[in-house]
Order: C-alpha cells, then sequence, then structure tokens
C-alpha cells in the first residue's frame, strides 16, 4: 500500500536549537497536512500544503512542499519548551473525500532539554 | 462547542468482554472516522463513515464494527476484547474536501 516515511523517530534538542522532520512519499501526493500532538493529548491540526513548492510559515513554524510533491518538512526555529511533542505529517494520494484519504507517517517525537 | 467528544476516556477490559467506545460531534460534519494509536505505529484508520448511512473500513478493521448512529454519532465497538486491541482510540470528523480532522480527546484501553 501506499505509505508515508517519516524521519527521524526521535530528535532530542537543547532549548533554542532548531529542529526538522522529513516527510518521504513514493508516489506523488495531492496535498499533505502537518498536526502536532502533545503528550498525553490529541492530534491538532497545523496546516495543509497544496501546491508543488509551497512554503508557509507559523511564527517559528516552517512548512515546505517538494517540487514533485513527494516529499514535505516542517522546520522550528529556535524551540521552546512549549514544542515539546510528537509531529505527523499525512499525506493524500488522491484529490477529494474526507480524512479517510490521509495516510499518517509515525511521526517524530521532539524532546527538548532545558 | 465542544467539537469531538468521546467516551469514556480510559476502560480495562478483560479478554473476551465486549464495549461501545461513543463519539459525537457538534460541527455539523459529514465524515467522521475511528483511529486507533499505538508505540511506534502512527495513527491507523479503523473504519470511517463518509456520510450519515454509509461506513467503510479502513486499514485495521478486524475485531471491530461500526454504528454511524445519525450525522452527530459514530460509535466504535468490541465484540470481543483481545490484548492486541488495547491501543488509545481516536474518533475524528471533518468536512468533505480534504480538509483538516478534528479529534476527540481519545480513549485509553487496556485489555488484560
Amino acid at each position: 500500500g501506499q505509505q508515508v516515511m517519516q524521519i527521524p523517530q526521535y530528535q532530542h534538542v537543547q532549548e533554542g536549537e532548531d529542529f526538522t522532520t522529513y516527510c518521504n512519499s513514493s508516489t506523488t501526493l495531492s496535498n499533505i497536512q502537518w498536526y502536532k500532538q502533545r503528550p498525553g493529548g490529541h492530534p491538532v491540526f497545523l496546516i495543509q500544503l497544496v501546491k508543488s513548492g509551497e512554503v508557509k510559515k507559523q511564527k517559528r513554524l516552517t512548512f515546505q512542499f517538494g517540487e514533485a510533491k513527494k516529499n514535505s518538512s516542517l522546520h522550528i526555529t529556535a524551540t521552546q519548551t512549549t514544542d515539546v511533542g510528537t509531529y505527523f505529517c499525512a499525506g493524500r494520494f488522491r484529490a477529494g473525500g474526507g480524512a479517510d484519504g490521509l495516510t499518517f507517517g509515525k511521526g517524530t517525537h521532539l524532546i527538548i532539554q532545558p | 462547542n465542544a467539537g469531538v467528544t468521546q467516551t469514556p476516556k480510559f476502560q480495562v477490559l478483560k479478554t473476551g468482554q465486549s464495549m461501545t467506545l461513543q463519539c459525537a460531534q457538534d460541527m455539523n460534519h459529514n465524515s467522521m472516522y475511528w483511529y486507533r494509536q499505538d508505540p511506534g505505529m502512527g495513527l491507523r484508520l479503523i473504519y470511517y463513515s463518509a456520510s450519515e448511512g454509509t461506513t467503510d473500513k479502513g486499514e485495521v478493521p478486524n475485531g471491530y464494527n461500526v454504528s454511524r448512529l445519525n450525522k452527530r454519532e459514530f460509535s466504535l465497538r468490541l465484540e470481543s476484547a483481545a490484548p492486541s486491541q488495547t491501543s488509545v482510540y481516536f474518533c475524528a470528523s471533518s468536512n468533505q474536501g480534504g480538509t483538516e480532522a478534528f479529534f476527540g480527546q481519545g480513549t485509553r484501553l487496556t485489555v488484560v
């Protein structure tokens, strides 16, 4: 089946350092979403990328969608303790439909050391 | 505006027992979903309902049944619980058109 690979599985950083998580697909994606899950919490939608080469920013978070629409990244600048959690990408291989069409990556756990 | 509400939040079952996880959303969404989350496995779709009156299997449907009771409610039933069903279960809802999914708080289920 179609898979979305996400790396790394875990990332330890010192507070103030940058963080990046990557998602890759072997086939072209229609779009990709990113979610954040705090420890003990539930996934919360962050953003959706649709266009080839798209770059979106939310304060210290930068999201990119590759030119071939097969990869995406989330970069956090100068991490803070509030950034702790698991970041998931969710790729959509076909246009339309609802969340049933999303394939989630396994997530990257961000651990921040003060 | 409560969003997506799941009950119960925690449950311990013995092997072979049955139970129903309840989910309700107040956002007038057409589509609802049940996921399970296991360590190192991410989120896996169990069943979904694209609209009231329809249900479809997801990636891991074995051992589960669902009911879309009305537009608001979507329940997940374990007829004979097994230790392999120990997991965190999330209900979610969304509109059509590939928009974001809204998740409930989760049910932490342990089968002993």
